[in-house]
C-alpha cells in the first residue's frame, strides 16, 4: 500500500507570491490534516479535512487555506507569502479523526 | 487548548546506553502516540497506546500510557547510531476539541558512537 505522497518536495518562492502544495493520502483514508513545522515552534496544526469538508482549523491567518477533493486528495494554498512562512509543511492522513495519523515526507518551502 | 510538555529537549548519549523521555499534559488524554522524525522526512509512527497503564514494546522501544492519563514515557534500550532523530509524543485529549492531535515539541536524540 502506498504511503502519503506530498508534492513537490521542495519549493522556493519570493515574498508576495502564492503557493499550492499537494497531498495524496493513503488509499482508503478520508481524513487529511496539514501541519507547519519550524525549528522553534514544532508541529503547528493548520487544518483537517474529511469528505471534502474542513472540520478543524488551527490558529493561522486567512492566507492559509485548503481543500479536499472527492478522491480525498488535498491541497493547501498560501497567498501573499511572507518570510516567516518558510517551513516544512507536513500532510498526514488517517481513516478518521481519532485514528492514527500517517505522515508524508513533507514539502520544504523557502520564501526569499 | 491542550499542551504537551515533552522532556528532555535534547539528549547526547553514548552508543549502547538506554534512553528515557517523557511527555506530560495538563489534560487527560485518550490516546498517546510516539513518532520519530529523521532529518528531511516526515514523522514515522513508533508506538500507539490506547489504555491507561498500557505498556507496549516495538523492538528496543517501550512506551507506557501513564495511569493518570496525563503522561506517557518512551524508553529506548541499547541505543545505536540509527536511533538519532527527533522523537515526538502526540495524543488525543478528551472533551471538546479531542479530534485534534496535539504534539509535543520533540526530543532531539544524538548518539555518540
Amino acid at each position: 500500500k502506498a504511503g502519503v505522497t506530498q508534492t513537490p518536495r521542495y519549493l522556493i518562492k519570493t515574498r508576495g507570491q502564492q503557493v499550492t502544495l499537494s497531498c495524496s493520502p493513503i488509499s482508503g483514508h478520508r481524513s487529511v490534516s496539514w501541519y507547519q513545522q519550524t525549528p522553534g515552534q514544532g508541529l503547528q496544526f493548520l487544518f483537517e479535512y474529511f469528505s471534502e469538508t474542513q472540520r478543524n482549523k488551527g490558529n493561522f491567518p486567512g492566507r492559509f487555506s485548503g481543500r479536499q477533493f472527492s478522491n480525498s486528495r488535498s491541497e493547501m494554498n498560501v497567498s501573499t507569502l511572507e518570510l516567516g512562512d518558510s517551513a516544512l509543511y507536513l500532510c498526514a492522513s488517517s481513516l478518521d479523526q481519532k485514528n492514527i495519523q500517517y505522515f508524508g515526507a513533507g514539502t520544504r518551502l523557502s520564501v526569499l | 487548548g491542550q499542551q504537551l510538555n515533552q522532556s528532555p529537549q535534547s539528549m547526547f548519549i553514548q552508543e549502547g546506553e538506554d534512553v528515557s523521555m517523557n511527555c506530560t499534559s495538563s489534560s487527560i488524554f485518550n490516546t498517546w502516540l510516539w513518532y520519530k522524525q529523521d532529518p528531511g522526512e516526515g514523522p514515522v509512527l513508533l508506538i500507539a497506546l490506547y489504555k491507561a497503564g498500557e505498556l507496549t514494546s516495538n523492538g528496543r522501544l517501550t512506551a507506557q500510557f501513564g495511569i493518570t492519563r496525563k503522561d506517557s514515557f518512551l524508553n529506548i534500550s541499547a541505543s545505536i547510531p540509527s536511533d538519532v532523530g527527533i522523537y515526538f509524543c502526540a495524543g488525543h485529549a478528551t472533551g471538546a476539541g479531542s479530534y485534534q492531535l496535539t504534539f509535543g515539541k520533540g526530543t532531539k536524540l544524538s548518539v555518540i558512537p
